[in-house]
């Protein structure tokens, strides 16, 4: 019962790099959501998808890209790095319209690093 | 806009003590209410839930009971363990706001054998 599961777990880059951040969800999950976490500030929503094919801006979208190509996939790309975007990201995602009272399922996160 | 305002920490506590974290919420009608708690290196989990006013969300000892009049929802745990450390948040969604999350700054709190 994997749940959602990200990778890498970590990584380091230097300013100017680009990659991607991948997350699965096995649960049939209609919605899914990319946060960073950084230290006093909680969860800050990057961006958020509500189905396959669609994408949504959240708090704090500039620098980074994400797509939604497949219902259990929504990649995060960050297309050149700045040390601003050191953070730990979580993926997230939670059943479809009408179901605010579900929670959201988190994966474990992962750690980034641009020097 | 919704808001979560979650007590500061961190928390240090003696094994068996009880505790609160204290959280209270800005929030138009009536949104679900959630405490998460996240264990080191780890994503986080839900811990409990209520979902209306006067519920009473409960899970491994803690419990929060969803205050409409205070707009507010306390988690409470009568004798808490050193497996108990964690960074516990806050966290509303608005009815029908399925992409609006809102979530406290979270309480780490530590306890201490």
């Amino acid at each position: 019962n994997a749940g959602v599961t990200q990778t890498p777990k970590f990584r380091v880059l230097k300013t100017g790099q680009s990659m991607t951040l991948l997350c699965a969800q096995d649960m049939n999950h209609e919605y899914m959501y990319w946060y960073r976490q950084d230290p006093g500030m909680g969860l800050r929503l990057i961006h958020y998808s509500v189905g396959e094919g669609t994408t949504a801006k959240g708090e704090v979208p500039d620098g980074y890209n994400v797509s939604r190509l497949k219902k259990q996939n929504f990649l995060l790309g960050l297309e050149s790095a700045a040390p601003s975007q050191t953070s730990v990201y979580f993926c997230a995602s939670s059943p479809g319209q009408g179901m605010s009272n579900q929670p959201q399922h988190f994966g474990d996160g992962t750690r980034l690093s641009i020097l | 806009g919704d808001s979560v305002t979650q007590m500061e920490g961190p928390v240090t506590l003696s094994e068996e003590a009880f505790l609160t974290i204290n959280c209270t919420y800005t929030a138009t009608g009536y949104p679900s209410l959630f405490w998460y708690v996240q264990y080191p290196g780890e994503g986080l989990q839900l811990l409990l839930k209520a979902t209306k006013a006067d519920d009473k969300g409960s899970n491994k000892g803690f419990e929060a009971t969803y205050r409409k009049e205070t707009t507010s929802f306390h988690l409470e745990k009568g004798s808490v363990q050193v497996s108990d450390s964690a960074v516990y948040f806050c966290a509303l969604r608005p009815p029908g706001g399925y992409q609006k999350v809102t979530f406290g700054t979270g309480t780490k709190l530590q306890v201490i054998p």
